[in-house]
């Protein structure tokens, strides 16, 4: 089945520093690969999204590159800021079977003044 | 503008007691979604309805019920309350077709099973 696998927080930062979260999925088909977050207390927002291969998903200076061969879907920012601490969830949406986004576990940023 | 609600915030049962989460959206999605969110293992979907009157089970339905009466309500059934079922509670929602449509998620129930 669908999975979606990211690396373990949390990661802690220096504002400013750059940010990678590593994100890898296994899916049937050609599935959408998405980046959600969720602030404290709150429900979970898009954050960006890529619906094939090699198409680059971008919003608020983050970036992710949906790279096919790599079945990896990263997370970037050139510059982090106190205000993006959150959990940032990666998923994907398969085309095949049920009508359902598969999240991975999440990963926890803290960014540090 | 409300998007998707959810009641109640936060909840506290005792095993073996049934209670609805309740969730409404304003935004006339035909998709809605109950997902619940665990340490470490991201949110996982119960069931989701693709219009009224038509739901299916998700990942990990079993001790569950929803209902899809009205195109504004998906209320999430819990029939008897385990402690394998203290969670957080998310309901979404999304016009079309969830690979190119953002799902609008509401701000989540804390259950607690005693």
């Amino acid at each position: 089945g669908d999975s979606v696998t990211q690396m373990e927080g949390p990661v802690t930062l220096s504002e400013e520093a750059f940010l990678t979260i590593n994100c890898t999925y296994t899916a049937t088909g050609y599935p959408s690969l998405f980046w959600y977050v969720q602030y404290p207390g709150e429900g979970l927002q898009l954050l960006l999204k890529a619906t094939k291969a090699d198409d680059k998903g971008s919003n608020k200076g983050f970036e992710a590159t949906y790279r096919k061969e790599t079945t990896s879907f990263h997370l970037e920012k050139g510059s982090v800021q106190v205000s993006d601490s959150a959990v940032y969830f990666c998923a994907l949406s398969s085309n095949t079977g049920r009508r359902a986004l598969t999240f991975g576990s999440g990963t926890r940023l803290q960014v540090q003044p | 503008n409300a998007g998707v609600t959810q009641t109640p915030k936060f909840q506290v049962l005792k095993t073996g007691q049934s209670m609805t989460l309740q969730c409404a959206q304003d935004m006339n999605h035909e998709y809605m979604s109950w997902y619940r969110q665990d340490p470490g293992m991201g949110l996982r979907l119960i069931h989701y309805s693709v219009g009224a009157g038509i739901t299916d089970q998700g990942e990990v339905p079993n001790g569950y019920n929803v209902s899809r009466s009205t195109t504004e309500d998906f209320p999430l059934r819990l029939l008897s309350a385990a402690p394998s079922q203290t969670s957080v509670y998310f309901c979404a929602s999304t016009k079309g077709g969830i690979e190119n449509s953002p799902l609008h998620f509401g701000n989540g129930t804390r259950l607690t099973v005693t």
